[in-house]
C-alpha cells in the first residue's frame, strides 16, 4: 500500500502474555519510529531505526519492550509478560530521511492493545 | 531537553469562527515545530513545520502558525472554521535528534 500498515488494529491480550505488534513502512523509507499514545496524552517517543539499527532507544520504557527491523523494512515491536499499563495505542512512522529534523513522518492509523 | 505545552485540552468554536489553537515550547537551541492533526479513526499527518526559515508558516487545509521566539510560542489559527475541521490536533518539537516530542493535544470541536 501506499502508507504505513500496522497489524493488527486492535489487540486483546491478558496480564503476563507476550504480544507483537507490526509496522510495515512506506517503501524506500529508511527511518523508522515507535511511538505509544495513552488516553488523554499525546504520542510518547519509544524507539528510533536508521535502517536496520535502533538509532535511539532511550523511550523504551523497560526490558520487557523490545523491538527489530532486520531487513531494514518491516518493524515488530515485542512486548513481554504484559501489563494493564501498557494498554494504549501503539504508534509506527516512517520517513525518506531522519525525519525529526526538518523531514515528515507518516503515521500508521496504530495498534490498539488492551491488555487485560 | 524539549518540550511543548498545549493550553486548553478541548477548544470548541461555531462554523466560520476563528480557530486559535495554542502552543508554548521549552527548548536550550533553535528549535523546529510541527503541527499534526488526527481525525477520527486515522493517523497523525503533518499540518505545517517551521524549520527556522520564515516565521509565518502556512499549511494544509487554510491552516497556518507563526513562531514567535520573544514569546516561545507557535500558535495554530485558521480565519474561519469549517465542520470538517473537527479533529486532535498535536504541537510537536525536536531540535534535529530525530525524536519528535509531543503536546498533549487539543481536541477541536466545530458547531454549526
Amino acid at each position: 500500500g501506499a502508507g504505513v500498515s500496522q497489524t493488527p488494529s486492535n489487540k486483546v491480550t491478558e496480564k503476563g502474555k507476550y504480544v507483537e505488534l507490526r509496522c510495515d513502512p512506506i517503501s524506500g523509507h529508511t527511518a523508522l519510529y515507535w511511538y505509544r499514545q495513552s488516553l488523554g496524552q499525546g504520542p510518547e517517543f519509544l524507539i528510533y531505526f536508521q535502517g536496520t539499527g535502533a538509532a535511539d532507544d532511550s523511550g523504551l520504557p523497560n526490558d520487557r519492550f523490545f523491538a527489530v527491523r532486520p531487513e531494514g523494512s518491516v518493524s515488530t515491536l515485542k512486548i513481554q509478560r504484559t501489563e494493564r499499563g501498557d494498554s494504549a495505542v501503539y504508534l509506527c512512522a516512517s520517513s525518506s530521511t531522519s525525519g525529526g529534523g526538518t523531514g515528515e513522518l507518516f503515521f500508521g492509523e496504530g495498534s490498539r492493545l488492551t491488555v487485560l | 531537553a524539549q518540550s511543548v505545552t498545549q493550553l486548553g485540552s478541548h477548544v470548541s468554536v461555531s462554523e466560520g469562527a476563528l480557530v486559535l489553537l495554542r502552543c508554548n515550547y521549552s527548548s536550550s537551541v533553535p528549535p523546529y515545530l510541527f503541527w499534526y492533526v488526527q481525525y477520527p479513526n486515522q493517523g497523525l499527518q503533518l499540518l505545517l513545520k517551521y524549520t527556522s526559515a520564515a516565521t509565518l508558516v502556512k499549511g494544509i487545509n487554510g491552516f497556518e502558525a507563526e513562531f514567535k521566539k520573544s514569546e516561545t510560542s507557535f500558535h495554530l489559527t485558521k480565519p474561519s472554521a469549517h465542520m470538517s475541521d473537527a479533529a486532535e490536533y498535536f504541537c510537536a518539537v525536536t531540535t534535529n535528534t530525530d525524536k519528535l516530542i509531543f503536546g498533549t493535544g487539543t481536541r477541536l470541536q466545530v458547531f454549526p
